[in-house]
């Protein structure tokens, strides 16, 4: 079974560019984060989609950063304008989640991330 | 909201030596701890979880974790380090009960020298 996807790899771009990161989760998974991971910190949750529903998005920069999962699969991440601080890696997880259990599952599974840098 | 903390941010030890990372977390109610691991090169998974019950959690390849409700700690442990252990490791929390929001600590090197 394929693991979490995500393009590109890499990404290096001047500041005041945009900038757009892809996910692909795990098949079936009806729940998909992004996070933000800067160097020597743990992630640190930017969004989180339930199918195509953004359920939270308290932590998302809105005036630059903007998600979308349109069709409640894959996703995507924007910055548009980047700025210095954005250098961070990108991460994307899913999971499956089920309404109304006591507990969810919780176990998250991630991707590779996508490394930027702005230079 | 919860916070977790892990005070060891590199730790060097030898093969075959013993294993002890700290982690401690505040938040006042019910909680789901994680240990996710990521080595060189590889992105993030899952070491073990620990929901309710036994608060000794056996995860892979030998690494296992205490819960000790009354110090909110839950300390990763491994008895004999190899080499292939040299990874980052991450202690995680979330309240129990429906979705609750995970909450990563800052990560701990662990290097291994053979």
């Amino acid at each position: 079974e394929a693991g979490v996807v995500q393009s590109p790899r890499y990404k290096i771009i001047e500041k005041k560019q945009p900038v757009a990161f892809w996910c692909n989760p795990i098949s079936g998974h009806n729940t998909l984060y992004w996070y933000l991971q800067n160097l020597g910190q743990g992630p640190e949750l930017l969004i989180r989609y339930e199918n195509e529903e953004a359920v939270d998005d308290s932590q998302l920069p809105k005036d630059r950063f903007s998600a979308e999962r349109l069709k409640g699969v894959d996703s995507t991440l924007k910055i548009q304008p980047a700025e210095l601080g954005d250098s961070a890696v990108y991460l994307c997880a899913s999971s499956l989640e089920g309404r109304g259990l006591a507990h969810s599952n919780n176990e998250q599974f991630f991707g590779p991330g996508t490394r930027l840098t702005v230079l | 909201a919860q916070s977790v903390s892990q005070h060891n941010h590199h730790v060097i030890l030898s093969e075959a030596a013993s294993l002890e990372l700290g982690c401690n977390y505040s938040y006042g109610g019910t909680v789901n701890l994680f240990w996710y691991v990521q080595y060189p090169g590889q992105h993030l998974q899952l070491l073990l979880k620990y929901f309710s019950g036994d608060p000794l959690v056996k995860g892979i390849k030998g690494f296992e974790a205490e819960f000790i409700k009354s110090k909110f700690s839950f300390n990763l442990r491994k008895p004999s380090v190899q080499w292939s252990d040299t990874a980052e490791y991450f202690c995680a929390v979330n309240a129990a009960g429906g979705y609750q929001k995970v909450t990563f600590g800052t990560g701990t090197k662990l290097q291994v020298i053979p």
